[in-house]
């Protein structure tokens, strides 16, 4: 089955840039989508099909895909960007939706 | 405003049965792929099931398969899990979502319903 590979955590300080990395076989063949979820909150997509924002999510939120690894940089980070944050991707061979392990954005 | 409102949660025995309901409103719910998305206390984001516009097609993961059926009511904008013999693994929040696609996002979440499978 497909594996997707999250950092557990990232640390950055306020105003800084976050680079959080999904590694997958191949990921750059598939599209990424990128959720952020709050405590007790629902998840909340902020980029779908490798590097596109939904309408609401701040122009500093990003994303790349290529080769083995797909990146959310996180531009000029705040203290309200403190959340989890999932890559998941659809493998098409064994028709599954897949999530990575997820990552814990710190803001210091 | 798209709002996917989830009910039916709640405390089961193992072995016990279980029925989510999922109500949609502010867009086309025929139109779109629907999935269940659960949670464990502590853990991370795993995808349950999908079903088809049509419910003509659904797929599961390995660990339920035989075990819950997801279904659909387009005339009502309902999704459901039905979830039989379950399992204490199977605690978690389970959150209702619509997928833009086979090889789209989860792009809109219902705010969860928890399920505790214990004695």
């Amino acid at each position: 089955s497909y594996v997707l590979t999250q950092p557990p955590s990232v640390s950055v300080a306020p105003g800084k840039t976050a680079r959080i990395t999904c590694g997958g076989n191949n990921i750059g063949s598939k599209s990424v989508h990128w959720y952020q979820q709050k405590p007790g909150q629902a998840p909340v997509l902020v980029i779908y099909y490798d590097s596109d924002r939904p309408s609401g999510i701040p122009e500093r939120f990003s994303g790349s895909n290529s080769g083995n690894t797909a990146t959310l940089t996180i531009s000029r980070v705040e203290a309200g960007d403190e959340a989890d944050y999932y890559c998941q991707v659809w493998d098409s061979s064994s028709d599954r939706w897949v999530f990575g392990g997820g990552t814990k954005l710190t803001v210091l | 405003e798209v709002q996917l409102v989830e009910s039916g949660g709640g405390l089961v025995q193992p072995g016990g049965s279980l029925r989510l309901s999922c109500a949609a409103s502010g867009f086309t719910f025929s139109s779109y792929w629907m999935s269940w998305v659960r949670q464990a206390p502590g853990k991370g984001l795993e995808w349950v099931a999908n079903i088809k516009q049509d419910g003509s097609e659904k797929y599961y993961v390995d660990s339920v398969k035989g075990r819950f059926t997801i279904s659909r009511d387009n005339a009502k904008n309902s999704l459901y899990l039905q979830m039989n013999s379950l399992r204490a693994e199977d605690t978690a929040v389970y959150y209702c979502s619509s997928l833009g696609g086979e090889s789209g996002p989860f792009d809109y979440w219902g705010q969860g319903t928890l399920v505790t499978v214990s004695s």
